[in-house]
């Protein structure tokens, strides 16, 4: 079946420090990946994908990630994380069909 | 500005009163959804539609009604409302296939609760 698994429900760095958020994936086919952040009261924005090609992508507001196959993986990276990034991070996976799966998201909390 | 916009963003309702949340998009978009968010449970997709009169279940169909007599807008009906349906819900649209585009434009949600 397909799925995704976000390990981590909810995540608290200090600010300017490294972040990954971990994302596991179950597809049968090639798997197209995503992130998507949801800031408080709004809807959800595409931070980065990947279809094919390099396996390190590079999104909006200086975030990273990185699919590895043979991990089933798809972590979201940021070298020094803000107070804006505060949010909540889902991953989602695609493929051959007209729909994608989301995980059940990751909260991030950011302290000064 | 492009975007996608639902209304009513608050609701309160009494169980088993039609309600209508619309929702339009003004992108040409081709291809459009539902979602709701319920905590610990991510996005689960209720219907979604690949064209004006082609809509189709998502995950979680049931005591859901959806639209699109129109490429704009794609309403989603609850006939007959229960508590259950108490949720955060989101409207989304993409230019066309989800695979091939890639990227799901949301609207800001409607939190809809159910007494």
């Amino acid at each position: 079946a397909q799925s995704v698994t976000q390990p981590d429900i909810h995540i608290t760095v200090s600010e300017g420090a490294s972040l990954e958020l971990r994302c596991n994936y179950s597809y049968g086919a090639t798997p197209y990946l995503f992130w998507y952040v949801q800031s408080p009261g709004q809807g959800l924005q595409l931070l980065l994908k990947y279809f094919s090609g390099d396996t390190l992508v590079q999104g909006i507001k200086g975030f990273e990630a990185e699919f590895k196959r043979s991990q089933s993986s798809f972590n979201l990276r940021k070298p020094s994380v803000h107070w804006s990034d505060a949010a909540e991070y889902f991953c989602a996976v695609g493929g051959n069909t007209d729909k994608l799966i989301f995980g059940t998201g990751t909260r991030l909390q950011v302290f000064p | 500005e492009a975007q996608v916009t639902q209304n009513p963003r608050y609701l309160i309702t009494v169980t088993g009163k039609k309600l209508t949340v619309t929702c339009s998009q003004n992108m040409n978009h081709e291809y459009m959804s539902w979602y709701r968010q319920d905590p610990g449970l991510g996005l689960r997709q209720i219907y979604y539609s690949m064209n004006v009169e082609v809509t189709d279940k998502g995950d979680v169909p049931e005591g859901y009604k959806v639209s699109r007599k129109e490429k704009r807008n794609f309403p989603l009906i609850l006939e007959s409302p229960s508590p259950n349906q108490t949720s955060l819900y989101f409207c989304a649209s993409s230019l066309g296939r989800i695979p091939n585009t890639g990227e799901l434009f949301f609207g800001e949600g409607s939190r809809l609760t159910v007494l």
